[in-house]
């Protein structure tokens, strides 16, 4: 089936700095990508619609400043999150659907710490 | 996409059947019911949709109320490894955007 990869798996960084996130279809081409947080005993938040060549639609609430979605190409689509801060650390996931089916596919996700 | 209602938890022995029920009270015609699996520290994984009739795979089946109004995934014999948060969704066939998360049913299975 598709595959999505998605990269680091696990990063730590300091408070103010910024982190990349990315999100690539392995054997597909994607011209939407999806971008979710989790934190700890709770569901997955969707935060961002990634368009290929477009601007990203983000869900209500979500800082688009703070968290900068590019999806320059049809396989890739990164998110950076800029000037971390503690209350940024969660789980972040991406997904596209698949080409064939109805399924979506997932990342196996970013376990972002800021200390 | 209207809205589904899971328990939030459910335990099962291994190799027994573990049956996940889904409200769905306020379903439209075009909703397809979509279910996904999230084991720990793991991005969520699809298990199963349909629309009207009942489903089985590899992973699972899922069995549709004749109203539409729920439905109950069904692993057949739990194993250790199906111990997961189990989330049920609508999702309508017209849009093939975003998809949202409940809170899911977390399955806890007993050796």
């Amino acid at each position: 089936g598709a595959v999505v990869s998605q990269h680091p798996s696990r990063v730590i960084c300091k408070s103010g700095t910024s982190v990349k996130i990315e999100c690539r279809s392995l054997d597909f081409q994607a011209t939407t990508m999806f971008w979710y947080r989790q934190f700890p005993k709770q569901s997955l938040m969707l935060m961002a619609t990634s368009n290929e060549g477009s601007k990203a639609t983000y869900e209500q609430g979500v800082e688009k400043d703070k968290f900068l979605i590019n999806h320059a190409s049809l396989t890739l689509s990164t998110l950076t999150v800029t000037s971390a801060h503690p209350e940024d650390s969660s789980f972040y996931i991406c997904s596209a659907r698949e080409p064939e089916g109805f399924g979506y596919t997932f990342g196996s996700g970013t376990r972002l710490t800021v200390v | 996409d209207a809205k589904t209602t899971q328990p939030n938890s459910m335990e099962s022995n291994e190799e027994e059947p573990v049956h996940l029920p889904c409200n769905h009270s306020t379903i439209s015609g075009t909703d397809y019911i979509h279910w996904y699996r999230q084991l720990p520290s793991q991005g969520p994984e699809y298990v199963i949709h349909g629309l009207t009739s009942n489903v089985n795979n590899r992973m699972a089946s899922l069995a549709i109320a004749e109203d539409r109004k729920s439905s109950t995934l069904i692993l057949h014999r739990a194993t250790l490894r199906d111990a997961a948060v189990y989330y049920c969704i609508l999702k309508t066939t017209d849009s093939w955007g975003k998809l949202q998360f409940g809170a899911g049913t977390q399955v806890v299975v007993t050796p």
